[in-house]
């Protein structure tokens, strides 16, 4: 069955340590994205991507960066920890919308991360 | 900046019972409107969307209402059971937005056997 899987599902870290999480879908999906949920804040969009090569900005992208390499993999690398980024992290993927149309975003487990 | 406004922060209620959750938006170029079910420990799940040319939609035990001009949707679900106890969060996204979700700020509900 295709599923969207992030590893690891648990990190603690250092302040000022380099940390990547990883995302990987089975489903072909053309679309990704990258979430981090804090209480009373719901999900904030980090960083998406529409295809291969192409990564964009969300509402909270400050301290990390995105690359898409391929169709399956999107990893969300946190340049330099710092203990604000302290939040579980989702991962999810959707087939391509059109301007009339709305496709589901499959979210994967997620990944807790601790910087201490 | 888009917002969509979410409450309350956690309900509970007893079994059989029907909880609502609001919620409110500003940006009037949103056209479609999914709520999402999280359990602990996993990710959201699509739950019921609703577009804005209708006032009601429902699956099963779950609803939504939508006033679109005052802004405002909300989630209810019948005969509520203690398995639907999750985060409930309502999302907003229009074509303008390159589909990008905006989501409320989450829902816990308790279900009380």
């Amino acid at each position: 069955d295709a599923e969207i899987t992030q590893s690891p599902r648990h990190k603690i870290t250092e302040t000022g340590r380099q940390v990547t999480l990883a995302c990987h879908q089975t489903w072909n999906h053309n679309n990704m994205f990258w979430y981090r949920q804090d209480l009373g804040h719901g999900l904030r969009l980090i960083h998406y991507s529409y295809g291969v090569q192409d990564t964009n900005k969300g509402e909270v992208s400050d301290g990390y960066s995105v690359s898409r390499s391929n169709t399956e993999d999107l990893p969300l690398t946190l340049e330099s920890a710092a203990s604000s980024q302290t939040s579980v992290y989702f991962c999810a993927s959707s087939h391509l919308s059109g301007r009339s149309s709305y496709n589901e975003q499959f979210f994967g487990p997620g990944t807790r991360l601790t910087v201490l | 900046q888009q917002q969509v406004k979410q409450s309350p922060q956690s309900l509970i209620v007893q079994k059989g019972g029907i909880p609502i959750i609001n919620c409110a938006y500003e940006n009037t170029a949103f056209d479609y409107f999914p709520w999402y079910q999280q359990f602990p420990g996993k990710g959201p799940a699509l739950l019921i969307a609703i577009r804005p040319d209708v006032s009601e939609k429902k699956e099963g035990r779950f609803t939504i209402s939508f006033n679109k001009s005052a802004k405002q949707f909300s989630l209810h679900i019948m005969d509520s059971q203690p398995g639907d106890s999750a985060t409930y969060f309502c999302a907003a996204t229009s074509s303008g937005s390159a589909r990008q979700l905006t989501f409320g700020s989450g829902t816990q509900l308790t279900v009380l056997p």
